[in-house]
């Protein structure tokens, strides 16, 4: 099995800064790697696939780079709706594997 | 508008079995490999099982191997995932989800979701 391994596992930050979460892959998952969004109570929603790529809908501030075993989320101007879970995700292989996900938090 | 809608949690005592169902309109199910991911109270996500868009392959986590099986009944448009030998560990939020591929991948990522049905093991 892959395993994600994200850090940091939370995070304190004000309304305007730069944010970023990095998620380790076991093994080469080429680009196989999905970020998503979850707030309290809800669903989780895809801001990032296929690494980089931006999914429909979601604001240009999210970000996400890396290939390999190496990936970064990053938040250029953190705003008030921005504060929530965030888990990456592998979909390079069987099991699908998430990491353990970031908790950002209003400083 | 595209919606899922989970149903069939419930509290079940240890042993016991339950069916979840995850009704799926504005799209044809059969078009995307569908998913049931599940989260712990406080805990992060765990993808449980998958079902090819052709329905003729399905795939387990190992935790629920032998015990929980996925179906999906194109008449409906209905995915369904029958839970037995229930244990507390299965306690979560179980959430149905498509897969969109992309590259040479067959499941992708999922951006259509259910709100999430809660099953409690417990006597």
């Amino acid at each position: 099995d892959i395993q994600m391994t994200q850090s940091p596992s939370s995070l304190s930050a004000s309304v305007g800064d730069r944010v970023t979460i990095t998620c380790r892959a076991s093994h080469s998952i080429t680009n196989y790697l999905n970020w998503y969004q979850q707030k309290p109570g809800k669903a989780p929603n895809v801001l990032i696939y296929g690494a980089t790529s931006l999914s429909s809908g979601v604001s240009s501030r999210f970000s996400g780079s890396g290939s390999g075993t190496d990936f970064t989320l990053t938040i250029s101007s953190l705003q008030p709706e921005d504060f929530a879970t965030y888990y990456c995700q592998q979909s390079n292989s069987l099991p699908l594997t998430f990491g353990g996900g970031t908790k950002v938090e209003i400083k | 508008e595209v919606q899922l809608l989970e149903s069939g949690g419930g509290l079940v005592q240890p042993g016991g079995s339950l069916r979840l169902s995850c009704a799926a309109s504005g799209f044809p199910l059969s078009s995307f490999a569908m998913i049931w991911v599940r989260q712990a109270p406080g805990k992060g996500l765990e993808w449980v099982s998958a079902l090819s868009s052709s329905g003729g392959n399905t795939f387990y986590a190992d935790s629920v191997k032998g015990r929980f099986t996925i179906s999906r009944d194109n008449s409906k448009n209905t995915l369904f995932l029958q839970m037995n030998s229930l244990r507390g560990e299965d306690t979560a939020v179980y959430y149905c989800a498509n897969g969109r591929p992309y590259g040479t991948g067959w499941y992708g990522r999922s951006d259509y979701w259910g709100q999430g049905t809660l099953v409690t093991v417990s006597s």
